[in-house]
């Protein structure tokens, strides 16, 4: 089975604190990729990061870094320094050997100043 | 260069009416994907079109449903006969190349509710 399991279904930080958002995966395709998308409450689905099966290099871009864990089937954000701009429900999802994006059902980011 | 958009961004309507929503993708994108996201939930796959042919469509896409993109570039999604079941954020999506692990960029959504 495909799915893609995001256990924290909310989570409160104070600004200037780092969080990590988790993300647990399964698939048995050898070739696959990961996204990580951020849905703020205007509801668009903004893109922040895509990754393929093969390259388990972590990311970092600004505040935002990733870890992607092939061992563990994870790939999980870290925001850096939570801003309350950060606030937004974010989206991990995986793309098997198809087009269609099979999406977790998010965790929601409040950043409090 | 502008992003994908949809419209109408919100629509409420009565149980048994007929809705259609329009996505126009980014331009010159070959893919353009339908998602419906229920409240606390992702989005799931409905439907995807290469140019103007319909290559797949999702079980979740009743007979109610039905999806057009007739020059290969915007495309409609219409609801027959609404239920309060399909209330939901219906979502666009575009991308270029052959699909599989390209990146899928997302409008802003219209926001569904049948009352």
């Amino acid at each position: 089975a495909q799915k893609v399991t995001q256990a924290q279904t909310e989570i409160s930080v104070v600004e200037k604190e780092d969080v990590t958002l988790d993300c647990v995966y399964e698939t048995r395709d050898t070739t696959y990729y990961l996204f990580w998308y951020k849905q703020p409450p205007s509801g668009e689905l903004v893109f922040l990061i895509r990754r393929n099966s093969f390259d388990e290099q972590n990311e970092i871009s600004g505040r935002y870094s990733w870890n992607f864990q092939k061992s563990t089937s994870s790939f999980n954000f870290t925001i850096t320094a939570s801003q309350v701009v950060d606030s937004a429900v974010y989206f991990c999802a995986l793309m098997r050997n198809t087009d269609k994006l099979i999406f977790g059902t998010g965790t929601r980011l409040q950043v409090f100043p | 260069d502008t992003g994908v958009s949809q419209d109408p961004r919100h629509k409420i309507t009565k149980r048994g009416q007929n809705v259609t929503f329009r996505c126009d993708p980014i331009s010159e994108h070959n893919r353009l994907y339908w998602y419906r996201q229920t409240l606390g939930q992702g989005p799931e796959f409905l439907t995807y079109f290469q140019n103007e042919a319909q290559l797949e469509k999702s079980r979740l896409l009743s007979d109610r449903f039905s999806a057009e993109r007739p020059k290969g570039s915007f495309s409609t999604l219409e609801i027959q006969r609404t239920e309060q079941g399909d209330s939901a954020m219906y979502l666009c999506a575009s991308t270029a190349g052959p699909g599989v692990g390209e990146t899928q960029y997302f409008g802003p959504g219209t926001r569904l509710l049948v009352l």
